[in-house]
């Protein structure tokens, strides 16, 4: 399996808060990605990065935020979580080619 | 905007048959196309990677075809078998290096 650790697992948040999701990857890919899951809906991206400080939005960016200070880390905050928030969100990375994903971290807002 | 398709969304088949999952795209501009699997619960594993420039690639029991051309891949299970009962998604990628992927096609295979 790809070096690819999400952290937390699973969180349940109040309205309101802010979460941070985190990506950690030991392949030194340049290309970082967040996708959210929700049935009816299939994956959509929501930020990536293509660099250290490198980031662009998705086709879902709003509520959400980005950050990547360093090449193996890349941060998914959601400034003041919704309930529309609560879902299954997975990292990516790659390098051109393949790409590897995490095993996702679920999120519910309260 | 690149859209991507994949038929059909659920499949039953008893087990040892041959089967054909179908994904289209709309943009014809792409790098590559990847086939994943995903069971309940968990993350996407990668299948297959075809290129741009291939027309295929072949792992075990699983063919990928691409026609880029025409928008089409295709995803050839042969003899298949409970084990492979799962989601099945498509993903290409475009311009920006991004990866777009269809809503995937949900397997079951009966013993």
């Amino acid at each position: 399996d790809a070096g690819i650790t999400q952290s937390p697992r699973h969180k349940v948040t109040e309205t309101g808060t802010p979460v941070t999701l985190r990506c950690h990857q030991t392949e030194n890919h340049r290309y970082m990605y967040w996708y959210r899951q929700d049935p009816g809906h299939g994956l959509r991206l929501i930020h990536y990065s293509y660099g250290v400080k490198d980031t662009d939005k998705g086709e879902v960016s709003d509520g959400y935020s980005v950050s990547r200070s360093k090449t193996e880390d890349f941060l998914l905050t959601l400034e003041s979580a919704t309930s529309s928030q609560t879902s299954v969100y997975f990292c990516a990375i790659s390098e051109k080619a393949e790409a590897f994903f995490g095993q996702g971290t679920r999120l519910t807002v309260v | 905007k690149q859209e991507v398709t994949q038929i059909p969304a659920a499949l039953s088949v008893p087990e040892g048959e041959n089967l054909v999952l179908n994904c289209s795209f709309t943009d014809s501009a792409i790098y590559n196309l990847q086939w994943f699997r995903q069971d309940p619960g968990k993350g996407l594993t990668s299948l297959l990677l075809i290129q741009s420039s291939q027309r295929e690639q072949t792992s075990g029991r699983l063919n990928a075809s691409l026609d880029k051309s025409s928008g089409r891949s295709t995803l050839y299970i042969a003899a298949s078998q409970p084990g492979d009962s799962a989601t099945y998604l498509c993903a290409v990628r475009g311009a920006g290096n991004m990866l777009t992927f269809g809503g995937g096609t949900r397997l079951m295979v009966k013993p």
